[in-house]
């Protein structure tokens, strides 16, 4: 089955600056990628997605990119905002018989300080 | 439309009860994915399940776990005889008709076990 890795597991920048998180998988036939993103007590929330299709994908102040070959991908925040605290998950998936399953890596916790 | 509705969102069992937690997905939707989430820990997939069928169920438990989506109702998931170790967070998820990948968690159903 998938494996995903995710590094680093804690990770604090200063207000402005960026933070960037990788994860790399397994499964070459994987080709769904989302990140999520928990605050504490809360559900994970999808706050961007790629797929395999796709090498780089932009919402705003967050990017995620895909290298299918060396079969990584990584978030990346820019200008980070105190509101960005919480832990990022990314996932991986293919398409199963008409659903999805995603394999989680195990979460990044972001502090962003002052 | 409500989203993925879970319930409830907080439930406590002495060792050796029963927990039932509940899972309406989002309107049209007819997957539902089973997660848990121990304390500060990733999410760790369970069980994926269609309207009356179980279509993969590779990260339940052997014993004491099982797990439905009746043709009516809100999915369960079923966890008998209850031990510490299952004091968790449980996050039901779904996705639409299409197959598409994107999950919509909800809120988790938290279980502490006394």
């Amino acid at each position: 089955g998938e494996n995903v890795e995710q590094h680093p597991s804690t990770l604090s920048v200063q207000e402005g600056d960026s933070a960037v998180i990788k994860c790399t998988y397994s499964d070459s036939a994987s080709n769904y990628f989302p990140w999520y993103k928990q605050e504490l007590g809360k559900r994970p929330q999808l706050i961007i997605d790629i797929r395999s299709n796709v090498g780089e994908k932009k919402d705003q102040r967050i990017a995620v990119t895909l290298n299918k070959t060396a079969k990584h991908f990584s978030l990346h925040i820019t200008e980070t905002q105190p509101e960005d605290s919480a832990v990022y998950f990314c996932a991986a998936s293919g398409f199963t018989g008409g659903g999805n399953k995603l394999t989680f890596g195990t979460g990044t916790q972001l502090k962003v300080e002052l | 439309n409500a989203g993925v509705m879970q319930n409830p969102r907080h439930l406590v069992r002495r060792r050796g009860q029963e927990a039932r937690l509940r899972c309406s997905p989002m309107k049209g939707h007819s997957h539902v994915y089973w997660y848990r989430q121990l304390p500060e820990e990733g999410l760790k997939f369970m069980v994926y399940l269609q309207k009356e069928n179980i279509i993969d169920e590779s990260g339940m438990p052997k014993e004491r776990f099982s797990a439905e989506f009746p043709k009516e109702g809100p999915s369960i998931l079923r966890i008998q005889q209850v031990v510490r170790g299952d004091s968790a967070a449980y996050f039901c998820a779904s996705s639409p008709n299409s197959g598409a990948n994107v999950l919509t968690f909800g809120a988790g159903s938290r279980l502490t076990v006394l």
